[in-house]
């Protein structure tokens, strides 16, 4: 069984200031890694996701994410956000081989910023 | 260029009665998941569909919910005789394909109250 962990609920920053929102994931197989984006009143939008290959992952709107297998971590970077990144992150999870995508989430991270 | 639409958007409902969600995937898909998000956790996996099939629906409550995907129009998920805690935001997302590789693609939601 997978399950995705983001110990911060809430994150303060200030505009152009860097950002770094925490992942630790647990799973018995290899795994797919994502991060997805809620804006409110909309739905999950894919920020990035890490299949295989390089272990830096480049995504949208600036953001990136390093996977490091021996920490099990999956930690989300931007070096300045913008007033605009203001929502709640969500690192999700989920099997190799499984033939499907079964994404496994973390309970969400909201990223405040402010002006 | 629609992506998922869900509908209602938001859904009351009295305990006992039922609910019934809607989504349709973005045009070309044939892949469904739903996911549900309880308060303060993180989204939960309930049932994958192929057209007319049930693929997974381990994260299913064994009682009073189903799901389906006709051959024409949008899947369904239905929950008979709500009770309190079924209160929840309801996600669904779709894929062009089964395999690990593609992308889902996710709706803005159904959020249910059950009063």
């Amino acid at each position: 069984a997978q399950s995705v962990t983001q110990l911060d609920s809430q994150v303060p920053v200030f505009e152009e200031a860097p950002v770094e929102l925490r992942c630790n994931y647990s799973s018995s197989v290899s795994v797919y890694l994502f991060w997805y984006v809620q804006y409110p009143n909309q739905g999950l939008q894919l920020l990035l996701k890490y299949l295989s290959g390089s272990t830096l992952v480049k995504g949208i709107n600036g953001f990136e994410a390093e996977f490091n297998k021996s920490q099990t971590s999956f930690h989300l970077r931007k070096p300045s956000v913008h007033i605009s990144d203001t929502a709640e992150y969500f690192c999700a999870v989920s099997d190799r081989g499984g033939g499907y995508q079964k994404v496994t989430f973390g309970t969400g991270t909201k990223l405040q910023v402010i002006p | 260029n629609a992506g998922v639409m869900q509908n209602p958007r938001h859904l009351v409902r009295r305990r006992g009665q039922e609910a019934r969600l809607r989504c349709s995937p973005v045009k070309g898909h044939s892949h469904v998941y739903w996911y549900r998000q309880l308060p303060e956790e993180g989204l939960k996996f309930m049932v994958y569909l192929q057209k007319e099939n049930i693929i997974d629906e381990s994260g299913m409550p064994k009682e009073r919910f189903s799901a389906e995907f006709p051959k024409e129009g949008p899947s369904i998920l239905r929950i008979q005789q709500v009770v309190r805690g079924d209160s929840a935001a309801y996600f669904c997302a779709s894929s062009l394909g089964q395999e690990e590789v593609y992308e889902q693609y996710f709706g803005p939601g159904t959020r249910l109250t059950v009063t």
